[in-house]
């Protein structure tokens, strides 16, 4: 079962211009929170956090904003650039597990 | 520094033929975890290793998928009599901490089964 959707497979976003990319979850036991951004041919590369302690996270133009009660996660990039064109994986796990839980993907694509 | 390597990058290989995937993780790091990715899908946990405890196997499909890590470093990936379903992506990652290091992901082997 998929205990982790991201049901926006596509985005397309004009440079500039603020991406979000959404997660939902089922699993409560799911105490943080990941996204990963994979280019074509590489391994996904960590891109920021957030515990379930916190509702934001903030690092550069990356923003992470979670919601428990209604288990659901957002990513926001601002400004999008055209080297942000990607896949992005949300993931998940419970707070003294290890195995991810990743969402499908969605793939965003940064128009000059 | 390095980062997780993977070998091969690509694999073709023909049903009922076993494949070997490779994965040295980062020096350091104890833990070492096997995921793929099926075509249009998320990554799917497969393996677990930390240090010298038992594997947590919990993610293999099937029987004919087994996995080791000689000296608590490279780790070995062998499907038997592979099926054109085991075409996927197998990616590697390791961590430093037992539950809550970021897992660092190699390249990926893409493993096309004719």
């Amino acid at each position: 079962d998929q205990q982790v959707k991201q049901n926006s497979p596509s985005l397309s976003v004009q440079e500039g211009r603020i991406s979000i990319l959404n997660c939902d979850y089922t699993n409560s036991m799911f105490d943080y929170f990941l996204w990963y951004k994979k280019y074509p041919a590489e391994g996904p590369t960590f891109l920021i956090s957030i515990s379930s302690i916190k509702d934001k996270n903030e690092d550069g133009r990356f923003t992470v904003f979670l919601n428990k009660s209604a288990k659901h996660l957002s990513l926001h990039i601002v400004p999008s650039q055209p080297g942000d064109s990607a896949v992005y994986f949300c993931a998940a796990r419970g707070s003294n597990d290890y195995k991810l839980s990743f969402g499908a993907g969605t793939t965003v694509t940064v128009r000059a | 520094g390095a980062g997780v390597s993977q070998s091969p990058s690509n694999k073709v290989t023909e049903k009922g033929k076993d494949v070997e995937l490779r994965c040295d993780p980062i020096s350091g790091h104890t833990a070492l975890y096997w995921y793929r990715q099926s075509l249009g899908q998320g990554l799917e946990f497969l393996i677990y290793f930390q240090g010298n405890s038992a594997p947590d196997k919990s993610g293999l499909p099937s029987d004919r998928f087994s996995a080791e890590r000689t000296g608590g470093s490279v780790s070995t990936l062998t499907i038997q009599r592979t099926q054109q379903e085991d075409s996927a992506v197998y990616l590697c990652a390791s961590s430093s901490q037992i539950s809550g290091g970021t897992q660092y992901f190699g390249p990926g082997t893409r493993l096309l089964v004719l």
